[in-house]
């Protein structure tokens, strides 16, 4: 079955420094990937998505993500951290080998704290 | 355009009750998803609506079933509430289902159930 890990529960950094949030999927097949985050008290809202196009993802609010099959990665980054940031991040991936193209799996989360 | 609606936002029931919650999706979206977020467990599949069919279905006892009516709006239902239940369940929309993927999903911001 298809498997999302992030590497770290929990991530601290300080304003204005580089954002890394890592992702790792188990597909040997590439599958869709996405970035989603959450608020406090809100549902998910997606940051970007991988379809096979561009290895490199922009997304909303300053974010971006590099697919890279020989690593099965897909980590996120935003290059100057702001406090509006803070919030749990979820990797999750659709497809691939053992997923369905129909569903979302998702990794465990992150949660960025942003430190003044 | 109006997001993905859920009601209520909170519920508390006690353990044996029954519980139904209802999504209504993007206008247009013609599929609704279902996921449990806790924090042992994080975001897990429940089931997928199309059509007001079940299309796709995760890991989870009988107890958990749902519904799509002819409108697209879904609802879940949990018989004989466990303890374990309490979670936040989140709806998904999407436009479309080809054979090929499920597009983007949208999330709502949640029902919070607590079971007592």
């Amino acid at each position: 079955a298809q498997s999302v890990t992030q590497l770290g529960s929990h991530v601290s950094v300080s304003e204005g420094a580089l954002v890394l949030l890592r992702c790792n999927y188990s597909s040997s097949v590439p599958p869709y990937l996405f970035w989603y985050v959450q608020y406090p008290n809100q549902g998910l809202q997606l940051l970007l998505k991988y379809t096979s196009a561009a290895t490199l993802v922009k997304g909303i609010n300053g974010f971006e993500a590099e697919f890279k099959k020989s690593e099965t990665s897909f980590h996120l980054t935003k290059p100057s951290a702001h406090m509006s940031d803070a919030a749990e991040y979820f990797c999750a991936v659709s497809g691939g080998s053992g997923g369905s193209n129909y569903k979302l799996t998702f990794g465990k989360g992150t949660l960025l704290t942003v430190n003044p | 355009k109006a997001g993905v609606t859920q009601t209520p936002r909170y519920l508390i029931k006690t353990r044996g009750q029954q519980v139904t919650l209802s999504c209504s999706p993007i206008s247009g979206h013609r599929s609704v998803s279902w996921y449990q977020q806790t924090p042992g467990q994080g975001l897990q599949f429940l089931f997928e609506y199309f059509s007001e069919t079940q299309r796709n279905k995760g890991n989870f006892p009988g107890r958990f079933s749902g519904r799509q009516f002819s409108n697209s709006r879904s609802e879940m239902n949990v018989s004989t509430l466990e303890l374990g239940d309490s979670a936040l369940y989140l709806c998904a929309s999407s436009l479309f289902r080809t054979s090929g993927t499920l597009g983007e999903q949208f999330f709502g911001p949640g029902t919070r159930l607590t079971v007592l």
